[in-house]
């Protein structure tokens, strides 16, 4: 069974950094590109990062970019996102999700997600 | 604001069909095939209904069906069932100069 299951999520002051794993199995995950994408409470989704499955190409939503950075080790069956610079609008539950084939999209499965709030 | 324009809400009754649409530009639903649909249940996760404009994964069953027509793309469910009350997304590439996802702002179907 595919499952990817997020971790780290949590309370961050404004400015402050955190680092989201996602853990990926059933699957070879070195053979898809892998994503972020992100859903502010009681709002919709707003795609965040996709890195290729070798980490040759790596692309950023500009709401994030210079902030965020997409990363995954492929040994560890593993999907990253460091945070940095985060500000209110951040906060969000953030999901982890596959390519559903060997193209960048559309993305499926996804995680339960982690949810991330950013407060003073 | 979202990239792409879909109605906050439709209904239906049960064994109606109901047509939720989602508006874009020739920047994105107009110029590629690359349009989705996600089903969302509250506090679950996103699950893919329709990819590459009307095509289903395996398991959605034949009742979801895509379409798009310029820059308008369309799931159409038919047959409605209680478990079809749920958020949707459209969702499409949007990548003419550089990459770029861009979802609506979902639709809330209720089964009436």
């Amino acid at each position: 069974e595919v499952q990817l299951v997020e971790s780290g999520g949590g309370l961050v002051k404004p400015g402050g950094s955190l680092r989201l794993s996602c853990a990926a199995s059933g699957f070879t995950f070195s053979s898809y590109s892998m994503n972020w994408v992100r859903q502010a409470p009681g709002k919709g989704l707003e795609w965040v990062s996709s890195i290729s499955s070798s980490s040759s190409y790596i692309y950023y939503a500009d709401s994030v970019k210079g902030r965020f950075t997409i990363s995954r080790d492929n040994a560890k069956n593993s999907l990253y996102l460091q945070m940095n610079s985060l500000r209110a609008e951040d906060t969000a539950v953030y999901y982890c999700a596959r390519a559903y084939s060997s193209s960048w999209f559309p993305f499926d499965p996804w995680g339960q997600g982690t949810l991330v709030t950013v407060s003073s | 604001q979202s990239a792409l324009t879909q109605p906050p809400s439709a209904s239906g009754s049960p064994g109606q069909s109901v047509t939720i649409s989602c508006t874009g530009t020739s920047s994105d639903v107009g110029g590629y095939n690359y349009v989705s649909w996600y089903q969302q249940h509250p506090g679950k996760a996103p699950k893919l209904m329709i990819y590459e404009v009307s095509k289903r994964p395996s398991g959605v069953p034949d009742r979801f069906s895509g379409s798009k027509s310029g820059n308008t793309a369309s799931l159409t469910v038919s047959g409605l069932q209680a478990e079809d009350e749920a958020d949707y997304y459209c969702s499409s590439y949007a990548g003419s100069n550089n990459f770029d996802v861009v979802f609506g702002g979902g639709t809330k179907l209720t089964v009436l």
